[in-house]
């Protein structure tokens, strides 16, 4: 069954770096998401995406945030500035196949645990 | 509420018993869905059950929709070991953002 890889599963960095985290989507989907988690607690949506622009995103997703889809397969999220309360978990995810719309099921990747130091 | 509310928190059963867990959401939805997240891992998508639908089975999992209450419920029956994990619900409403609940933590001893 395909699936969505996220890379690196760990990535330390120290604070005030820039951090990539690199996510490939399942190949048919046309809708693609961050969330992060932080410490096992609530799922936080950050980002949705889709036909190449941002379509919603929350109010923690700011300025040091960035997304990118640079090819057809790789979805990015990019943090600048890297402060020590970005240590979470990061999850993409991608949904909707052609025909199908937002309203369909989320498909995640394992996460990328992101510790700043 | 808070969109997203869950209860209980945590849960912890016997393999063969039934687990129940609730989730009330404030605005209107288009859909809920239910999700399940093993440690350290991603979350799997176990069900999705419109607006305009009351309950739905898939296996052993039975979710309800109350949405004159703003409710749903998780039922999993004839529960196992494996199904250890945290359950949040989500709710769509307009757009494309999927918004989470706070989780039920679900331990089903042997």
């Amino acid at each position: 069954e395909p699936e969505v890889t996220q890379t690196p599963s760990h990535q330390v960095t120290q604070m005030g770096q820039e951090v990539i985290l690199r996510c490939v989507p399942i190949s048919n989907h046309l809708y693609f998401y961050w969330y992060r988690q932080i410490l096992g607690q609530k799922v936080e949506f950050l980002v949705s995406f889709y036909n190449n622009e941002i379509s919603e995103k929350s109010e923690i997703f700011d300025d040091q945030f960035s997304v990118e889809r640079p090819d057809g397969s790789n979805f990015t999220l990019k943090i600048r500035s890297t402060k020590l309360e970005d240590s979470a978990m990061y999850f993409c995810a991608s949904s909707g196949a052609q025909g199908e719309t937002y309203n369909s099921p989320l498909h995640f990747g394992n996460g990328t645990r992101l510790t700043v130091t | 509420s808070q969109q997203g509310e869950q209860d209980p928190q945590a849960l912890s059963i016997q393999e063969g018993e039934n687990a129940t867990m609730n989730c009330s959401y404030k605005t209107s939805i288009n859909n809920l869905q239910w999700y399940r997240q093993n440690s350290g891992r991603g979350l799997v998508h176990l069900i999705l059950i419109r607006s305009n639908e009351r309950e739905k089975h898939s296996g052993r999992l039975r979710v309800t929709l109350d949405t004159s209450k703003k409710s749903s419920s998780l039922l999993i029956t004839a529960s196992r070991a494996a199904d250890t994990a945290s359950y949040f619900c989500a709710t769509r409403s307009s757009g494309s953002r999927l918004t989470f609940g706070e989780g039920t933590q679900l331990t089903v001893n042997p």
